[in-house]
């Protein structure tokens, strides 16, 4: 089975700090993405990369940077917390080929007080 | 307008019914259709992939209009532990592009 793990279930920050949120998996995806989940807005993409040291922007990258230095790993950036990116960060891989599945990791409960 | 619309529910329903759910996608190009569940506070997991020609999985089955655009998810003799939301989810011809839906709640009572 494919494994996608986040480093963090529940994380709860400051105004202003700078937090990272890790992404691994273990089945050689080339795509890798940071979605946010909040109430009545749904998933929202906020950068995906389709291979090592590429990224591009998805819908909501305002506030986040990501780094991806290996195939297996994607990390996203908040440089500087702000209470308005207090979500749900759920973290996805897929092989990038036709009719492949999204697979999901368990999802870091974000708190920025 | 969205790319996927959901009627967001709440579905409440006893044990044992049949409950459907519709979604509809708005580009024709879209090539791939899944549909996902995904409990409170948890993240989404796949419960079945959508094929043109429908599928079925024990007490679910799943099923693509093109014409019309959308795709649908039946649950028969439901049971509690089927009560989550299921999120519909379409890639488009575009193999980094996966839309959306925002989700139906459906509720199963004893």
């Amino acid at each position: 089975d494919v494994k996608v793990t986040q480093s963090s279930r529940y994380l709860v920050k400051r105004t202003g700090e700078k937090v990272f949120l890790e992404c691994v998996q273990d089945m050689d995806h080339e795509n890798m993405f940071w979605y946010r989940q909040d109430p009545g807005l749904g998933l929202r993409l906020i950068y995906f990369s389709y291979d090592v040291k590429m990224k591009e922007k998805g819908d909501i990258p305002e506030g986040y940077s990501v780094s991806r230095e290996k195939k297996e790993r994607f990390s996203l950036i908040l440089e500087s917390a702000s209470t308005n990116q207090t979500s749900m960060y759920l973290c996805a891989s897929s092989s990038g080929t036709e009719n492949e599945k999204l697979f999901f990791g368990s999802g870091t409960q974000l708190s920025v007080l | 307008r969205k790319e996927v619309e959901q009627d967001p529910g709440p579905f409440n329903v006893p044990e044992g019914a049949t409950v459907a759910f519709n979604c509809t996608y708005s580009n024709s190009a879209s090539q791939s259709f899944f549909w996902y569940r995904q409990d409170c506070r948890k993240e989404p997991k796949l419960l079945m992939s959508v094929y043109s020609s429908g599928n079925e999985d024990g007490r679910f089955t799943a099923q693509l209009n093109r014409a019309s655009q959308y795709i649908s998810l039946l649950i028969r003799d439901s049971k509690l532990s089927d009560s989550a939301t299921y999120l519909c989810v379409v890639n488009e011809n575009n193999f980094n592009k996966f839309y959306f839906g925002s989700g139906t709640k459906l509720n199963v009572k004893p």
